[in-house]
């Protein structure tokens, strides 16, 4: 099993590009996060998806969309990227709502 | 402002050493969970712990659940360079079901 696939490793953005950010989970978990982790702060919540179709705001929110295109696939959108997005990123599933969660392998995003 | 507080930030010890890392908060779990995470890759589950009082251990790691569900702890034995890695501790919160993240614990074992 693959667990949950993350692409792309890494990236490159010039501020105002946009991009979005694939997760795929093979382990039929219901729940989906994205976090964001920067030097210092541990890991924050993006936004999350308890259930196939639906999506909550997560602590960080702002400058972020997210799509649950299935029970499988949860993306991360930036439609305008700033520098304050520079960090690595984080997707996770849980097989209910949170107990033990499953991470990828993270994305570096550097916008500059 | 982090709910959950690890102490210390970064830790450096002798391979063979124990070591001990916390996580605190003012608040109340359902439960809290320790993950390891190395260079480049994502964080890893060790465990989960429910009640309070809870002790469990995985090998050389002893972990520990406060009476009142808020705080936690992280007990290595004999340390050795495989346990170096960034050790995250998360609360699942009582009324919400989310879980918060520590900033984590830097622990290097030197050989």
């Amino acid at each position: 099993n693959a667990g949950v696939t993350q692409t792309p490793k890494f990236q490159v953005l010039k501020t105002g590009q946009s991009m979005t950010l694939q997760c795929a989970q093979d382990m039929n978990h219901n729940s989906m996060y994205w976090y964001r982790q920067d030097p210092g702060m541990g890991l924050r919540l993006i936004y999350y998806s308890a259930s196939e179709g639906t999506t909550d705001k997560g602590e960080v929110p702002n400058g972020y969309n997210v799509s649950r295109l299935n029970k499988r696939e949860f993306s991360l959108r930036l439609e305008s990227a700033a520098p304050s997005q520079t960090s690595v990123y984080f997707c996770a599933s849980t097989p209910r709502w949170n107990t033990e969660a499953f991470f990828g392998q993270g994305t570096r995003l550097t916008v500059v | 402002t982090q709910l959950l507080e690890q102490s210390p930030q970064f830790l450096s010890i002798q391979e063979g050493e124990n070591l001990t890392v916390y996580c605190n908060s003012s608040s109340v779990f359902s439960s809290l969970q320790w993950y390891r995470q190395e260079p480049g890759e994502g964080p890893v589950l060790l465990v989960t712990v429910v009640t309070g009082g809870e002790v469990k251990k995985l090998k050389r790691l002893t972990f520990q659940f406060g009476d009142a569900r808020k705080d936690s702890s992280l007990h290595i034995t004999a340390a050795q360079p495989g346990d170096t890695g960034l050790y995250l501790c998360a609360g699942e919160g009582v009324d919400d079901y989310k879980l918060s993240f520590g900033a984590g614990t830097t622990v290097t074992v030197r050989a």
